[in-house]
């Protein structure tokens, strides 16, 4: 079956622009959650949204933002980047909400941001 | 609340050699544990998981046991390859319903070594 499939892998953006990343789960995943990968912080939950709705939201200010469509489609949005965005964007999908406790996620090969 | 410490990397070895990785955990409850592997330039992939204590999960040569009394999860592989050069994520989840994110560790660069 299809695994979890993010676009655009790689994205060059400028200072005070936005972006959104898109994320399509695993046929009849409901969950998608959203982490920020770098080297200085490691993996940070940005948010879980679970049948459309933002279930958790992590510590990032509000120019991070998301939602997930009917079909679990998700995206999020990032306004205003900032140097500090550059980072690896990975979804991730699962069967159950906050992670899965008994099937885990399944990652896609996120969305590589790079802002100059 | 919960969290995920693992041991410092890189952990470098030569192929064939024993791999351990350290993982402890503070959780309230009784979460799930996972590890997960991230090989370069992808995203991470479920490499194994327990749900109880005691349980032991295992696949491709990996296996970690779930010890509640030492509140631990550690990795091992009893003879590396080449091909296992990656980075390792421990992580927990919280029982299914609840409303709590999912930690993870830090993450332990493991590279081996012909």
């Amino acid at each position: 079956k299809a695994g979890v499939t993010q676009t655009p892998r790689y994205l060059i953006k400028t200072r005070g622009q936005q972006v959104t990343l898109s994320c399509s789960p695993i046929s009849g995943h409901r969950s998608v959650s959203w982490y920020q990968q770098t080297p200085g912080q490691g993996l940070q939950f940005l948010f879980e949204y679970f049948s459309e709705t933002q279930r958790n939201k992590g510590n990032f200010p509000g120019r991070f933002s998301g939602r997930q469509f009917s079909n679990s489609r998700s995206e999020m949005n990032v306004s205003t980047l900032e140097l500090g965005d550059s980072a690896l964007y990975l979804c991730a999908s699962s069967l159950e909400r906050s992670g899965g406790a008994n099937y885990g996620y399944t990652f896609g090969s996120g969305t590589r941001l790079t802002v100059v | 609340g919960n969290s995920v410490t693992q041991m410092e990397g890189p952990v470098t070895l030569s192929e064939e050699a024993f791999l351990t990785i350290n993982c402890t955990y503070t959780a309230t409850g009784y979460p799930s544990l996972f590890w997960y592997v991230q090989y370069p330039g992808e995203g991470l992939q479920l490499l194994l998981k327990a749900t109880k204590a005691d349980d032991k999960g295992s696949n491709k040569g990996f296996e970690a046991t779930y010890r509640k009394e030492t509140t631990s999860f550690h990795l091992e592989k009893g003879s590396v390859q080449v091909s296992d050069s990656a980075v390792y994520f421990c992580a927990l989840s919280p029982p299914s319903g609840g409303s709590y994110i999912p930690t993870f560790g830090r993450g332990t660069s493991l590279i081996v070594h012909p």
